[in-house]
């Protein structure tokens, strides 16, 4: 499971410390955004959504902000912890398209 | 419990050995997909379904073949596998894909094919 990994940028944070992961979209289109968490030898599990109706969601512990001007989404990770340590990547899709893109992901390893 | 479920997790196989890589899924989903994922790259969609017996290419459906008999059922098959299609695979099931519906993921099947 690790290969997939291994071109991927990295995040270091120490333990505690917040995380901000980042990613531009492609499509301007795009009005439906999800961030998923990709632990080693396992499938993405969704951790948050929004809609381009919105520019910020809250879940526990994450926060998902979209800049829809530059294309940008960024998840943001409070009080990381080791069990947040896996690759995260972002998905986009737009109405009535039966089809998502996901970007490459971020390699968020946390420090002891 | 809801769950993708996909069969073999690994498999390694030789080169136009005919191998079929089963999903299902328990949630009565509408939609569901294949996806590879490579080193480097996002995931990428081979083939997929919006319901039974409706399937669609993807972004990258060469040597890959898939059935939806069955709701619950999509299995996708490597009729002359070839060594540029090890990769990791996911099958994916959503209730439906208008906007804003959630994708959930299967665990994965590493393939290697030498």
């Amino acid at each position: 499971g690790e290969s997939v990994g291994l071109h991927l940028p990295t995040l270091s944070v120490q333990e505690g410390d917040n995380s901000i992961i980042n990613c531009a979209y492609s499509n301007s289109a795009s009005d439906y955004f999800i961030w998923y968490k990709q632990e080693s030898g396992k499938g993405p599990q969704f951790i948050i959504d929004i809609r381009s109706n919105m520019d910020k969601r809250q879940g526990q512990r994450v926060t998902v902000l979209l800049n829809k001007t530059v294309k940008h989404l960024s998840l943001q990770i409070a009080a990381t912890q080791p069990g947040d340590s896996a690759v995260y990547f972002c998905a986009e899709n737009s109405s009535g398209t039966y089809k998502y893109i996901f970007g490459t992901g971020t390699r968020l390893k946390v420090l002891a | 419990e809801a769950q993708v479920t996909q069969n073999p997790r690994y498999l390694i196989t030789v080169t136009g050995k005919k191998l079929t890589v089963t999903c299902s899924q328990n949630m009565n989903h509408e939609y569901m997909s294949w996806y590879r994922q490579d080193p480097g790259l996002g995931l990428r969609q081979i083939y997929y379904s919006m319901n039974v017996e409706v399937t669609d290419k993807g972004d990258v459906p060469e040597g890959y073949k898939v059935s939806r008999k069955e709701k619950r059922n999509f299995p996708l098959i490597l009729e002359s596998p070839s060594p540029n299609q090890t990769s990791l695979y996911f099958c994916a099931s959503s209730p439906g894909m208008i906007s804003g519906n959630t994708i959930y993921f299967g665990e994965g099947s590493w393939l290697t094919v030498v």
